[in-house]
């Protein structure tokens, strides 16, 4: 099974910052990776697919890179809206597997 | 509009067995498959299962293989996992999402509900 390792598990930042979180996958996954945001008491919201690839109505500020074992998720400038847990996913074999989760909180 | 509505949750004994339903609307069911991801409390995510647009294929996470079922009716438009053997760690927030992609993607998981709870104690 593939594990995914997402770091650092939390980071503080304020509005208007560059975030950058990684995930590592413990074998090469290609490009078959997605990153979710995920507010309390809310479900997972796809932002990022095919590693870089944004979903649709998801803004530009999100942007994903990356291929085989290493991959970041960045927000180029921090919102009040993005402060949340972000989950890096593989989609490159079963069973399918995320990260541990990111938390970005308020500095 | 995409809606996915879980039910079933409820607070069952370790052995028991329970069945959750999702309720998908706003989208051709039948053109995608559909998976379960739990959360546990305070935890991150697990991919739980999945099942292709016309259940011919069904895939399974280790921790639940042999005791979960995942199943569909495209009439109802409708997802179900059976669960059997039901231990406390899969005392969780069940969330069924829909797959990305027409057909076979099986990938990403592009709209979910907003999750059940199922709590497994004595």
């Amino acid at each position: 099974d593939i594990q995914m390792t997402q770091s650092p598990s939390s980071v503080s930042a304020s509005v208007g910052d560059r975030v950058t979180i990684t995930c590592r996958a413990s074998q090469g996954i290609s490009s078959w990776l997605a990153w979710y945001q995920q507010k309390p008491g809310k479900a997972p919201k796809l932002l990022i697919y095919a590693a870089s690839s944004l979903q649709s109505g998801v803004p530009s500020r999100f942007s994903g890179s990356g291929s085989g074992t290493d991959f970041t998720l960045t927000i180029s400038s921090l919102q009040p809206e993005d402060f949340a847990t972000y989950y890096c996913q593989q989609a490159n074999s079963f069973p399918r597997s995320f990260g541990g989760g990111t938390k970005v909180e308020i500095k | 509009e995409v809606q996915l509505v879980e039910s079933g949750g409820v607070v069952v004994q370790p052995g028991g067995s329970l069945r959750l339903s999702c309720a998908a609307s706003g989208f051709t069911f039948d053109d995608y498959a559909m998976h379960w991801v739990r959360q546990a409390p305070g935890k991150g995510l697990e991919w739980v299962s999945l099942i292709s647009w016309d259940g011919g294929s069904t895939y399974y996470a280790d921790s639940v293989k042999g005791r979960f079922t995942i199943s569909r009716d495209n009439s109802k438009n409708s997802l179900y996992l059976q669960m059997n053997s039901l231990r406390a760690e899969d005392t969780a927030l069940y969330y069924c999402a829909k797959d990305r992609e027409v057909g076979s993607g099986y990938a990403y998981f592009d709209y979910w509900g907003q999750g059940t709870l199922v709590t497994v104690s004595s």
